[in-house]
């Protein structure tokens, strides 16, 4: 059973860079059977997809956030990874990664709160 | 860009049935799941392609999708099942979440 967790700084100030880690265990994140994503929520708010990395090394952002939304995978280590540049208040939310299995997200990490403040 | 819609709020007495509804365009032609969104917890996908149930979830939770509305259908509502309920769809690669629609259970 896969595994996942998300780790990073919890505070980050206004227009720098975001980044987070998900650790995955119980299986090859390099394993074509898999790919792999983030979701966030902010306070108060709904599910935002934010992008997803597929084994090809392909990626998919949400267009809204794709010129500041980079995904990428460290195979050695089994992690990918999220940044996201310039953030704002707008950014503080509860960040989870995910992978998906017939187009539905049914693992989660348990997430992590980035709070965007100087 | 695509959109999901879905009512603001659902309420229901126990043993009651809850309806969630979720509309988009030609949606029946794209799969659809369902997450329950509890606070401080992470989502739990209890509906996938349209209408499947993943292991462990039980079967009072029930989908269907037809038209431009993708439903969820909780029978015989007990307690626990109130929380957030999202509907979500893939796009042209990108993933659609709609707005939620909270449960309260009187």
């Amino acid at each position: 059973q896969l595994h996942l967790q998300e780790s990073g700084p919890g505070l980050v100030k206004p227009s720098e860079t975001l980044s987070l880690t998900c650790t995955v265990s119980g299986g090859s994140i390099s394993s074509s059977a898999y790919y792999w994503g983030w979701v966030r929520q902010p306070p108060g708010k709904g599910l935002e997809w934010i992008g997803s990395i597929y084994y090809s090394g392909t990626t998919y952002h949400n267009p809204s956030l794709k010129s500041r939304v980079t995904i990428s995978v460290d195979t050695s280590k089994n992690q990918f990874f999220l940044k996201m540049s310039s953030v704002t208040a707008a950014d503080t939310a509860v960040y989870y990664c995910v992978t998906p299995h017939d187009q539905a997200f049914d693992i989660w990490g348990q997430g992590t709160m980035v709070t965007v403040s100087a | 860009s695509y959109e999901l819609t879905q009512p603001p709020s659902v309420s229901v007495s126990p043993g009651q049935t809850a309806s969630f509804t979720c509309s988009g365009d030609e949606l029946t032609n794209k799969y659809a799941c369902w997450y329950q969104k509890r606070p401080g917890q992470s989502p739990l996908l209890v509906i996938y392609q349209d209408y499947k149930r993943p292991s462990g979830i039980p079967e009072r939770f029930s989908g269907s999708n037809s038209g431009n509305t993708a439903t969820l259908t909780i029978g015989g509502t007990q307690a626990v099942d109130e929380a957030e309920y999202y509907c979500q769809a893939w796009d042209n690669n990108t993933v659609i979440f709609g707005g939620g629609t909270q449960l309260t259970v009187l």
